[in-house]
């Protein structure tokens, strides 16, 4: 257990349509990042946030937008969904900032998103 | 356009024997490297990491490898035992880490008793 929670675990939704994934972070930790993993596909970077501020930004499209809360919880959005945003989304947190290169990153079992 | 490439999607090893993992990149802003291991339903675990200025990184049955000059790492795991199968992804970052970690497609690696 690595002390990332992600809900839901599935999603089954169609096109067009609009789903919130939520994460909360390890106990401490400040930041947090999404992840999106396709089929035969690596693990995406879409975007990170640090004690509420976003701090680096990936690939994540202009659909996808995401926020951290106060209590450091996290919700990533993603709204006119298309077939091709069928994957499953990573949440993953560390201590710091990534700059001090601890190099490791607790991930959350994931949010498998299914849009038919 | 990848940058981090993990050539083999799968690799079968006998239990006991060394098991070896490739990665190449294509990034030369890269100074961090770390693997990662990930069982089906789960998250990825972080496994061990190098930074550029090693070529040589050691934890237990793990050791990690770094060629700069060829852009490789590889990952190696000696003795290869049966709780190793999983699917193993190689990941990247450049200048602390600013643009999150570029992974690879990872390798499932499977030990065969």
């Amino acid at each position: 257990d690595s002390g990332v929670t992600q809900t839901p675990k599935h999603l089954i939704t169609a096109t067009g349509q609009r789903v919130t994934l939520r994460c909360s972070p390890r106990s401490g930790d400040l930041s947090v990042y999404w992840y999106q993993q396709s089929l035969d596909q690596g693990l995406q970077f879409l975007i990170q946030y640090y004690n509420g501020e976003e701090r680096a930004k990936g690939n994540i499209l202009e659909r996808f937008s995401a926020q951290q809360f106060p209590d450091l919880h996290s919700e990533l959005n993603l709204s006119s969904l298309e077939l091709g945003d069928s994957a499953l989304y990573f949440c993953a947190s560390s201590v710091a900032s990534w700059g001090l290169n601890t190099g490791e990153l607790f991930f959350g079992e994931g949010s498998r998103l299914t849009v038919l | 356009d990848q940058q981090v490439k993990q050539n083999s999607p799968s690799l079968s090893v006998q239990e006991g024997r060394i098991s070896i993992l490739n990665c190449d990149y294509t990034n030369s802003m890269f100074d961090y490297f770390l693997w990662y291991k990930k069982y089906p339903a789960e998250g990825p675990t972080f496994l061990i990491s190098i930074s550029s200025i090693k070529d040589k990184n050691e934890d237990g049955r793990f050791t990690v490898f770094l060629n700069k000059s060829a852009k490789h790492l590889s990952l190696h795991i000696v003795p290869s035992q049966p709780g190793d199968s999983a699917v193993y992804f190689c990941a990247a970052s450049a200048g602390g880490g600013a643009d999150g970690l570029t992974f690879g497609k990872g390798t499932h690696l499977i030990i065969q008793p």
